[in-house]
């Protein structure tokens, strides 16, 4: 089994629409991250939760819901989005940070996501 | 602030010769990891090298090793014998050690394209 799974790979929706992403790892990790990856653009950070506590959130805006439930499950909820958060949103799992590579992310394939 | 530069948005390399890829970057941090990841058509972010700040030797995996130059503040992915599968987009990114943020700040990405 994949080490971070996501769930839907490909996302269409209007702009009325509610929908979820989900995010799964089975690696043991504590900390979750969403990233937005739009084209052209560095990946953004969007969201960072360790042990179910979100721990970074970076101007993002309300329409952009996160749950956490437990360390190894993550959800971004849509609502209202807007044609420009079309992208692929990448989810990710890693230790605890203090560890040397505490920076090394394990990402999903991502959710590529449309909304018209 | 942290910053990672890459300014080749796109390069070629013949199949089985070497490559370079530039990273340039910037941090007030005293102690942090420099990453590399690579991510195909499919989207999956895959990690590839990591260098810490005070290690003394550059980071090898396999065909990849990473130049590290501190006092230029770069850190340079090197693949050798390339490969067709190497056609993918490469970024880099740069998180702070000491303190626990969870930031992960990547580059803009360099497309890589291997011709047979």
């Amino acid at each position: 089994e994949t080490g971070v799974t996501q769930t839907p790979r490909h996302l269409v929706m209007g702009m009325t629409n509610k929908k979820s992403l989900k995010c799964e790892q089975h690696l043991g990790h504590n900390a979750m991250y969403w990233y937005k990856q739009s084209a052209k653009k560095p990946l953004e950070l969007m969201f960072v939760y360790s042990l179910e506590e979100r721990v970074e959130n970076n101007s993002v805006p309300s329409r952009f819901s996160p749950e956490c439930p437990n360390s190894s499950h993550l959800f971004l909820h849509l609502h209202t989005l807007q044609p420009e958060d079309s992208a692929l949103y990448l989810c990710a799992s890693s230790p605890a940070p203090g560890a040397p590579h505490a920076g090394e992310l394990f990402f999903g394939e991502g959710s590529r996501l449309t909304v018209l | 602030a942290q910053k990672i530069t890459q300014t080749q948005p796109g390069m070629f390399v013949q199949e089985k010769e070497a490559v370079t890829l530039d990273c340039t970057y910037d941090t007030s941090d005293p102690s942090y990891g420099l990453f590399w990841y690579k991510q195909p058509s499919s989207g999956e972010m895959i990690f590839l090298i990591y260098q810490g700040s005070y290690d003394q030797q550059n980071a090898t995996e396999g065909r990849y090793s990473l130049n590290f130059q501190k006092a230029r503040k770069s850190a340079n992915l090197v693949i050798s014998a390339s490969q067709l599968g190497d056609s993918a987009m490469y970024f880099c990114a740069m998180r702070a050690i000491m303190d626990s943020s969870y930031k992960l700040i990547f580059g803009s990405g360099t497309r890589l394209l291997v011709r047979p």
